[in-house]
């Protein structure tokens, strides 16, 4: 069972405007991460977040954890066309559960 | 360095055939996993293995067998193929510096007639 669901399935927006992606998860948490997939390739590490952070910035992109409401969000800023990916949250430790993804597309 | 690699890149089987899906990592990572991902789906679990010498079933083990052959390798044996196995393949591995973070190889596509 997924640990981890996304929201929206799919996004589609155009290039420069900001992406959001949530990511509701179900049990306790020591931290989560957010991973990008290209077309047809592996999953990559963007960011990991701990349990008592709140708010964690590396480039373009910040997330936010509210683990009252067991949710975090993931958001691109200035998009680029070259962000266009499926988005993954995960949770867990020695064993990562994964959310189904968001799907973006950025329009030029 | 490469990284995690695999093979092959793709794969097509017939109903009852074997194959094993091989897996190499040149990180020095203890920890190693296969995972299955359906279309329009996350990745699901099937086997890891924390260290080497060590297996241990994920979520959906059933129809899969694996083998870590030694530090660098992990391998994924299909006995006897079936439709619903399906899917694309991905071997990951992680190291043990605190963080959690995955490292992914590019995947095979696996499909059963």
């Amino acid at each position: 069972s997924q640990q981890g669901e996304e929201d929206p399935q799919a996004l589609s927006i155009q290039e420069g405007e900001n992406a959001t992606m949530n990511c509701s998860y179900k049990t306790s948490i020591n931290n989560l991460q957010w991973y990008r997939q290209n077309s047809g390739r592996g999953l990559v590490h963007l960011i990991l977040i701990r349990s008592n952070e709140r708010e964690k910035h590396s480039g373009r992109l910040r997330v936010t954890l509210d683990t009252s409401k067991k949710s975090s969000s993931l958001l691109i800023t200035a998009s680029r066309a070259a962000d266009t990916a499926s988005y993954f949250c995960a949770t867990g430790a020695q064993k990562l559960v994964f959310g189904q993804g968001t799907r973006l597309t950025i329009n030029p | 360095n490469a990284g995690v690699t695999q093979t092959p890149k793709f794969q097509v089987l017939k109903t009852g055939q074997s194959m094993t899906l091989q897996c190499a990592q040149d990180m020095n990572h203890n920890s190693m996993y296969w995972y299955r991902q359906d279309p329009g789906m996350g990745l699901r679990l099937i086997y890891y293995s924390a260290s080497e010498g060590t297996t241990d079933k994920g979520e959906v083990p059933n129809g899969y067998n694996v083998s870590r052959l030694n530090k660098r390798e992990f391998s994924l044996r299909l006995e006897s193929a079936a439709p619903s196995q399906t899917s694309v393949y991905f071997c990951a591995s992680r190291g043990e510096a605190g963080n959690n973070e995955q490292f992914f190889g590019p995947g095979t596509r696996l499909t059963v007639l």
